[in-house]
């Protein structure tokens, strides 16, 4: 079955710039998208189609899609960023898989 | 604002059954996909079963295929979920989701209901 893989955890200092990635087999040939769920809350989707941005969420966050990883990155982290973050992506194997989630920390 | 409201969540046997519901407003629900999206306690974010609009294509994740079963009312904006022979492990929040994607198959999921919770347990 088809795996996506994600760092348990990646801190952050406030201002500066969080990447936190996701790998696959030939998730490059796959449409990925993002999503930010903080505690107590439903997911939100930050990301889709790799790099398309949804209407409300800032332009500080960005996606990019190259060979086996995608990458969610924000640029100037800001505290309400902290969240836990999912990739998810389609396969015709499996259907719809998420990776395992990576907690981002802001400190 | 668009809206997704999942209900039915309950403490259920092992064994037992349940219908989660998801009332769908403010967007025209016949033409979009819809998922089923749960979340154990503490843990990541698990697909369980996707539906298409006119309900003619449907997936499920292994996990609960030939235990679950997805179905929608058009005509109510409702989507639903039959869960049937439970077990501890289907312990989770359900969220239902709607599919942005305008394809055969699923894509990304926006927005996303609050969530109802399932507890499996004697």
């Amino acid at each position: 079955s088809y795996e996506l893989t994600q760092a348990p955890s990646v801190s952050v200092s406030p201002g500066q710039t969080a990447s936190i990635t996701c790998s696959g087999d030939k998730l490059g040939d796959k449409y990925a998208c993002w999503y930010q769920q903080k505690p107590g809350q439903s997911p939100v989707l930050v990301i889709y189609q790799d790099t398309k941005r949804p209407s409300g969420i800032p332009e500080r966050f960005s996606g990019s899609n190259s060979g086996n990883t995608v990458t969610l990155t924000i640029s100037g982290t800001q505290a309400m960023d902290e969240a836990d973050y999912y990739c998810q992506a389609w396969d015709s194997s499996t259907h719809v898989v998420f990776g395992g989630g990576t907690k981002l920390t802001v400190l | 604002e668009v809206q997704l409201v999942e209900s039915g969540g309950g403490l259920v046997q092992p064994g037992g059954s349940l219908r989660l519901s998801c009332a769908a407003s403010r967007f025209t629900f016949s033409t979009y996909n819809m998922n089923w999206v749960r979340q154990a306690p503490g843990k990541g974010l698990e697909w369980i079963s996707y539906i298409s609009t006119s309900s003619s294509t449907i997936y499920y994740a292994d996990s609960v295929k030939g235990r679950f079963t997805i179905s929608r009312d058009n005509a109510k904006n409702s989507l639903y979920l039959q869960m049937n022979s439970l077990r501890a492990e289907d312990t989770a929040v359900y969220y239902c989701a709607r599919d942005l994607y305008s394809s055969t198959y699923p894509g990304w999921f926006d927005p996303w209901g609050q969530g109802t919770l399932v507890t499996v347990s004697s």
